[in-house]
């Protein structure tokens, strides 16, 4: 069975310019999470999918974070513009339902120069 | 929310020593708890989790931790560790009826020769 499979796995911008990351979860996980995972930090969750539905977006910074999850499966964050600050790594995860653990991605490690 | 502590950001120990990595949990509610591994540029696998019933669970790697209610603890133990033990081991806290997450700062566990 295949991972949560995350591209890319590295970026490199300029602040002020946008960025997109890429998930696509475990086959029929219909659960998907993106977390921010900061240097020596644990993940924070930015937002919640069940299906194609964000259901928890509350940590999500609106004004220049987007995501969306066309047809309940792959998922892509956008970031714009970005700030030096959301130099981090971004964390995709998935689950089978609620009451299941998730299972994560490599993760896309962003550095904003 | 929920608020989880890791008190060790790091621990240095011997090959063949055992090992603790602390985790106290905030929480008024029941829960599940989890830990994760992260291995360096790796996203993070789940090492063991409570859901209900025996106090003491077992995990992969040889890994086993304890679900202490009264004091709102799950410690990690492993009664020898290997150098490739060498990884940040994350505690993580879910209410029961509520999907959502909360991870600690994380441990970096050391395992030297």
């Amino acid at each position: 069975e295949a991972g949560v499979v995350q591209s890319p796995r590295y970026k490199i911008i300029e602040k002020k310019q946008p960025v997109a990351f890429w998930c696509n979860p475990i086959s029929g996980h219909n659960t998907l999470y993106w977390y921010l995972q900061n240097l020596g930090q644990g993940p924070e969750l930015l937002i919640r999918y069940e299906n194609e539905e964000a259901v928890d977006d509350s940590q999500l910074p609106k004004d220049r974070f987007s995501a969306e999850r066309l047809k309940g499966v792959d998922s892509t964050l956008k970031i714009q513009p970005a700030e030096l600050g959301d130099s981090a790594v971004y964390l995709c995860a998935s689950s089978p339902g609620t009451d299941y653990e998730q299972y994560f991605g490599p993760g896309t490690r962003l550095t904003v120069t | 929310a929920q608020s989880v502590t890791q008190l060790d950001s790091q621990v240095p120990v011997f090959e063949e020593a055992p090992v603790e990595l602390r985790c106290n949990y905030s929480s008024s509610v029941s829960v599940y708890l989890f830990w994760y591994v992260q291995y360096p540029n790796q996203g993070l696998q789940l090492l063991l989790k409570y859901l209900s019933g025996s106090t003491l669970v077992k995990g992969i790697n040889g890994f086993e931790a304890e679900f202490n209610k009264s004091q709102t603890s799950f410690h990690l133990r492993k009664p020898s560790v290997h150098i490739s033990d060498t990884a940040e081991y994350f505690c993580a806290v879910r209410r029961y009826n509520f999907n959502k997450f909360y991870f600690g700062s994380g441990t970096k566990l050391n395992v030297k020769p």
